[in-house]
């Protein structure tokens, strides 16, 4: 079965600091995987994705991640935080193909200090 | 882009009450899915529907129901609302060929 870890419940950064949110996922074969960021209130909107490739991945709002295939990890990363990135952050796990279902962690709040 | 509607974004309901949270995509989209989400919890799958008139269960589809009559719609119904379904509903969208799913802005639903 498959399934993701996201150790981190809260993250505290400084604006301006680098940001990584870690995601580490359990699947028997190539996974495809996603970041999402939900603001206050809001859905989930769709950062990033790796489905194969290059295992650095570019997102939306300057955010990127790296598929570790011998870490089984995902993280998400950011050189420099702005305060409106203030938000819960969920790394998902599908399989290839078929209909799927995914799984989610259970979300990491990202806190940032002015 | 992809739009996923969720009509009533705040309800309130009394206990026992009949709930309906109705969702709509735009995208000619073959898979459907309601999700629930809770502080600490992540969100976790209700139901979800790969066709018109085809549901499926999730991890957590007691209390609950789902009609899908329209590709397009997809609505969740809580026959007897409880107050621990108390949460925020969100429904997501899929193309049948795709891998990412799209969601809506979620139905904040309150029971008392």
């Amino acid at each position: 079965a498959q399934s993701v870890t996201q150790p981190d419940i809260h993250i505290t950064v400084s604006e301006g600091a680098s940001l990584e949110l870690r995601c580490n996922y359990s699947y028997g074969a190539t996974p495809y995987l996603f970041w999402y960021v939900q603001s206050p209130g809001q859905g989930l909107q769709l950062l990033l994705k790796y489905f194969s490739g290059d295992t650095l991945v570019q997102g939306i709002k300057g955010f990127e991640a790296e598929f570790k295939r011998s870490q089984s990890s995902f993280n998400l990363r950011k050189p420099s935080v702005h305060w409106s990135d203030a938000a819960e952050y969920f790394c998902a796990v599908g399989p290839s193909g078929g209909s799927y279902i995914p799984t989610f962690g259970r979300g990491t709040s990202l806190i940032v200090h002015p | 882009d992809v739009k996923v509607t969720q009509s009533s974004r705040y309800l309130v309901k009394r206990t026992g009450e009949k709930v309906f949270l109705e969702c709509v995509q735009d995208m000619d989209h073959e898979n459907m899915f309601w999700y629930r989400q809770d502080p600490g919890l992540g969100l976790r799958l209700i139901y979800f529907s790969y066709d018109v008139k085809m549901k499926e269960k999730g991890d957590i589809p007691e209390g609950y129901s789902v009609s899908r009559e329209k590709k397009e719609r997809f609505s969740l119904i809580l026959e007897s609302a409880s107050t621990n379904q108390t949460s925020m509903y969100l429904c997501a969208s899929r193309p049948g060929s795709g891998n990412t799913i799209y969601f809506g802005e979620g139905s904040w639903l309150t029971v008392v």
